[in-house]
C-alpha cells in the first residue's frame, strides 16, 4: 500500500516568487492536513482539507492557501514568498470519523527561500 | 486555546538507562498520540491512546494515558542507540464534528553509549 507522496522533495524559491507543493494522500483516505515544520516553531498546522473542503485553518497569512481535488490529492500555495517561510511542509493523510484520527505523514518538501 | 507541552526538550541518556517524557496539554482532549522522527525525516506514528488509562508498549517504549491529569507519558525502558530521535505527542481538539491534532514542541532523544 503506497504511503503519501509529495512533491517535489526539495525546492529553493527567492523571495517575492510563489510556490504550490502537491501530495497525494494514501488510497482512500479522504482528509489532508497540511503542518510547517521549522526549528524555531516546530510543527504548526496550516490547513484540513476533506471532501474538497478546507475543514480547519492555521493561524497562517492569507498567502498561504490550499485546495484539495475530487482524487483528494491536495495542493498548497505560497505566494509573495518570505525568507521566514523556509521551511520543511508536511502532509499528512488520515480516514475522517475513523475512531483513532491517527495521521499518516509523506515525506515532506523542503523548501529554500533565498 | 489548545497547548501541548513536553517535557523535558532535550534528553541525553545511557544505553540501558531508562526515563520518561512527559506530555501535558491544556483542555480536554480526545485523542493523544505519540510519533517520532528521526533527523531529515518524516513523522511515524507510535501510539495512538484513546481512552483515560490507556496503555500501550511496543518493544522498549510504552505510552500511557490520564485524561484526568491531562498528562501523557512515554516511558523508554533500557535505551538503546537506536531510540535516539525526536518524539511529539500530538492532541487532537474536536470542534464540533471537525477536529485538527496540535503538536508539542518535540523532545529530542539522544542515547549515548
Amino acid at each position: 500500500k503506497a504511503g503519501v507522496t509529495q512533491t517535489p522533495r526539495y525546492l529553493i524559491k527567492t523571495r517575492g516568487q510563489q510556490v504550490t507543493l502537491s501530495c497525494s494522500p494514501i488510497s482512500g483516505h479522504r482528509s489532508v492536513s497540511w503542518y510547517q515544520q521549522t526549528p524555531g516553531q516546530g510543527l504548526q498546522f496550516l490547513f484540513e482539507y476533506f471532501s474538497e473542503t478546507q475543514r480547519n485553518k492555521g493561524n497562517f497569512p492569507g498567502r498561504f492557501s490550499g485546495r484539495q481535488f475530487s482524487n483528494s490529492r491536495s495542493e498548497m500555495n505560497v505566494s509573495t514568498l518570505e525568507l521566514g517561510d523556509s521551511a520543511l511542509y508536511l502532509c499528512a493523510s488520515s480516514l475522517p470519523g475513523a475512531n483513532t484520527g491517527e495521521l499518516f505523514f509523506g515525506e515532506g518538501s523542503r523548501l529554500t527561500v533565498l | 486555546e489548545l497547548k501541548v507541552e513536553q517535557n523535558p526538550l532535550f534528553l541525553s541518556m545511557q544505553e540501558g538507562k531508562n526515563y520518561t517524557i512527559y506530555c501535558n496539554y491544556s483542555t480536554t482532549s480526545d485523542r493523544l498520540y505519540w510519533y517520532r522522527q528521526d533527523p531529515g525525516k518524516s513523522l511515524e506514528s507510535l501510539f495512538v491512546l484513546l481512552s483515560n488509562g490507556a496503555v500501550k508498549q511496543e518493544g522498549r517504549l510504552m505510552a500511557s494515558l490520564d485524561t484526568k491529569a491531562r498528562l501523557s507519558t512515554l516511558h523508554i525502558t533500557a535505551a538503546v542507540h537506536d531510540l535516539s530521535a525526536t518524539y511529539f505527542c500530538a492532541v487532537d481538539r474536536a470542534e464540533t464534528s471537525y477536529d485538527k491534532v496540535i503538536f508539542g514542541p518535540g523532545t529530542s532523544l539522544s542515547v549515548i553509549p
